[in-house]
């Protein structure tokens, strides 16, 4: 397993366009998190799923935003008619049933994604 | 609202310079700290989770400590290196939000050779 895979790592699209982003996670970890950073702040938690159910969405994931994890394997989270101020890198990470107590997270490189 | 607060929020240091960040976050019901130090084009990496109260941790020339009555971490690197140029980030979970870290702004260390 060669960890936590985003794709794409930039994207450059239109105001009013749709974006989506995948994220594979470490295949023995049933929890996925989506964060977003941006400039001069830490990441913002979206929402995580364990396994393929969505426990909790942060109020910061307006109706434009949706996550899907199918199978509880890769995720991907689309963003609807996008605004600039989606613009961020958006960060996914992984970890196991404890939560990551032991060895923490693992994150992404995550895609940065810039609306013009 | 549940915040993680960093201290300071940038740092330049000379190589062989030993130095210490702050980690502040509320004390009530928490759970556990991570610190992740994330490198220019690269992915956050852990560095620590921490759960009790007095835990210290080490990894080679880096360490931590951790408050959980006051609320506050400390992040030590001694004899500072231009490889340890990055954002060090701490983040902090809370018993009643089981899945969700809560990051602070980040400290950005720069390494001057």
């Amino acid at each position: 397993d060669t960890g936590v895979s985003q794709d794409p790592r930039h994207k450059i699209t239109k105001r009013g366009q749709n974006v989506t982003f995948r994220c594979d996670p470490i295949s023995e970890h049933n929890r996925l998190y989506w964060y977003r950073q941006t400039l001069g702040q830490g990441p913002e938690f979206l929402t995580y799923f364990q396994n393929e159910a969505q426990l909790e969405k942060s109020r910061l994931l307006s109706d434009r935003f949706s996550a899907e994890r199918p199978k509880g394997s890769f995720s991907t989270l689309e963003i609807q008619r996008t605004e600039q101020g989606d613009s961020a890198m958006y960060l996914c990470a992984s970890s196991p049933q404890d939560r990551g107590l032991v060895n923490g997270y693992t994150f992404g490189s995550g895609t940065r994604l810039t609306v013009v | 609202i549940l915040n993680v607060e960093q201290s300071p929020q940038s740092l330049h240091v000379q190589e062989g310079d030993s130095t210490n960040f702050t980690c502040s976050f509320p004390s009530s019901n928490f759970y556990a700290l991570h610190w992740y130090r994330w490198e220019t084009a690269k992915s956050p990496e852990a560095l620590f989770v921490m759960t009790l109260n007095g835990d210290e941790k080490k990894k080679g020339r880096i360490s931590a400590t951790l408050n959980t009555k006051e609320g506050y971490s400390y992040l030590y690197i001694k004899g500072s290196q231009p490889e340890d140029s990055a954002t060090y980030l701490c983040a902090s979970l809370w018993g009643t939000s089981y899945g969700k870290l809560t990051f602070g702004q980040g400290t950005i260390l720069t390494v001057h050779p």
